[in-house]
């Protein structure tokens, strides 16, 4: 069974830092490109960014880019989000989820996702 | 700011066929695949459709999708009350090199 569990979510001074992590098991982690995608409360899903399986290559969205940094350690088949100078629209729950697909980014889908961890960024 | 234009509600009675709109344009539904997420009161998305009309193991088949040039839409057949949820369409954007999501869809069983 897949399963895919964040931590490291919490209460954050605007400007301040966090790291989340997305521990992953039941797939064969290191060659599935991973995903973060968060959701400010009551309102809809917004895709952060995405890391290749075995190679390097990330995305951002421009809302987080220079902000945030994805990454990954597949030998403890784990994600990571380290997230700096936070603003109170960062405020949100984010969800890791595998990205599966074929070919070209166009053809990618979310497969499976955590249960989200909730991040605040308040003073 | 969502790209992907979703009515913000859609309802029908247990039996009835419920169908979701999702607008776009050129650079992303016009050009690339469209999936659906279904996500339950207080849960986490889950993946409904992918690539325009395919469904993972374990989805009835009383969803499905289907996508006409820059318009994706998800139908939901004999409506049941486990089906009240938040839907969002989803697909790649050439243009902002992003996923984007639809502006999502809350479904009611009345």
């Amino acid at each position: 069974e897949v399963q895919l569990l964040e931590s490291g979510g919490g209460l954050v001074q605007p400007g301040g830092s966090l790291r989340l992590s997305c521990a992953a098991s039941g797939f064969t982690f290191s060659i599935y490109a991973m995903s973060w995608v968060r959701q400010a409360p009551g309102k809809g899903l917004e895709w952060v960014s995405t890391i290749g399986g075995n190679d390097p290559t990330t995305l951002y969205a421009d809302s987080v880019k220079g902000r945030f940094t994805i990454s990954r350690d597949n030998s403890k088949n784990t994600l990571y989000l380290q997230m700096s100078s936070l603003r109170a629209e960062d405020t949100a729950v984010y969800y890791c989820a595998n990205r599966a697909g074929v070919g070209a980014a166009g053809t990618r889908y979310f497969q499976h996702w955590g249960q989200g961890t909730l991040v605040t960024v308040s003073s | 700011q969502s790209v992907l234009t979703q009515p913000p509600s859609a309802s029908g009675t247990p039996g009835q066929r419920v169908t979701i709109s999702c607008s776009g344009s050129s650079s992303n539904i016009g050009s690339n695949a469209v999936n659906w997420y279904q996500q339950l009161p207080g849960t986490a998305p889950k993946l409904l459709i992918y690539t325009n009309n395919q469904r993972p193991s374990g989805v009835p088949d009383r969803f499905s999708g289907s996508k006409s040039g820059t318009s994706a839409s998800l139908a939901i057949s004999g409506l049941q009350s486990e089906d009240e949820a938040d839907y969002y369409c989803a697909s790649w954007d050439d243009s902002l090199n992003s996923h984007i999501f639809g502006t999502g869809t809350k479904v009611t069983v009345l």
